[in-house]
């Protein structure tokens, strides 16, 4: 069946640097929906993306579609503490109403 | 508007007892959707349902049955629990491309 891999599973990373997790599909998406869970709480949608070659921009977080529709990237730049929390991808093919969700990059900031 | 709701919030169940989590919702969605999470295998769809009166399996089905007989109300229920099901279940509902979370049942099985 489809499958959604997340990498990586777990990054650190000072407060102010950088941040990027990656999904990949092994079939062609119809699209993808990016998600996040503060610790202790539930995913909250941040966005989701349609076209191939997709670029979305909110604040410093940036989301990109890759051309293929097979694989998807969050870039966060210049992190805060306020990110902290586990990102996860949603992806679904065309004629489904469900989504499979990736295994999360659970990201840590240090002050 | 209180979005989606679950209950109860912790649950303790020893081995072979039964039980159903309830997920509500007020926002007049027909998507509706449970999904266990386990430490470092995300999220993983147990049941989905596309309208009052339907359901379908998702990727982890076994062991649970799902109930829609009121769009706004999706019951999940253990018939037999064992250890296994021990996690944290979510409920979400469904309006275009996004899904609203419930907060979560807490639920360890001894």
């Amino acid at each position: 069946g489809q499958q959604v891999m997340q990498i990586p599973q777990y990054q650190h990373v000072q407060e102010g640097e950088d941040f990027t997790t990656y999904c990949n599909s092994s079939t062609t998406l119809s699209n993808i929906q990016w998600y996040k869970q503060r610790p202790g709480g539930h995913p909250v949608f941040l966005i989701q993306l349609v076209k191939s070659g997709e670029v979305k921009k909110q604040k410093r977080l940036t989301f990109q579609f890759g051309e293929a529709k097979k694989n998807s990237s969050l870039h966060i730049t210049a992190t805060q503490t306020t990110d902290v929390g586990t990102y996860f991808c949603g992806a679904s093919t065309s004629g489904t109403y469900k989504y499979i969700f990736g295994t999360g990059t659970r990201l840590k900031v240090l002050a | 508007n209180a979005g989606v709701t679950q209950t109860p919030k912790f649950r303790v169940l020893k081995t072979g007892q039964s039980m159903t989590l309830l997920c509500a919702q007020d926002m007049n969605h027909e998507y509706m959707y449970w999904y266990r999470q386990d430490p470092g295998m995300g999220l993983r769809l147990i049941h989905y349902s596309v309208g009052e009166g339907t359901t379908a399996k998702g990727e982890v089905p076994d062991g649970y049955n799902v109930s829609r007989l009121k769009k706004q109300n999706f019951l999940l229920g253990l018939e037999s629990a064992a250890p296994s099901q021990t996690s944290v279940y979510f409920c979400a509902s469904r309006d275009g491309p996004r899904e609203y979370f419930g907060p979560g049942t807490r639920l360890t099985v001894t």
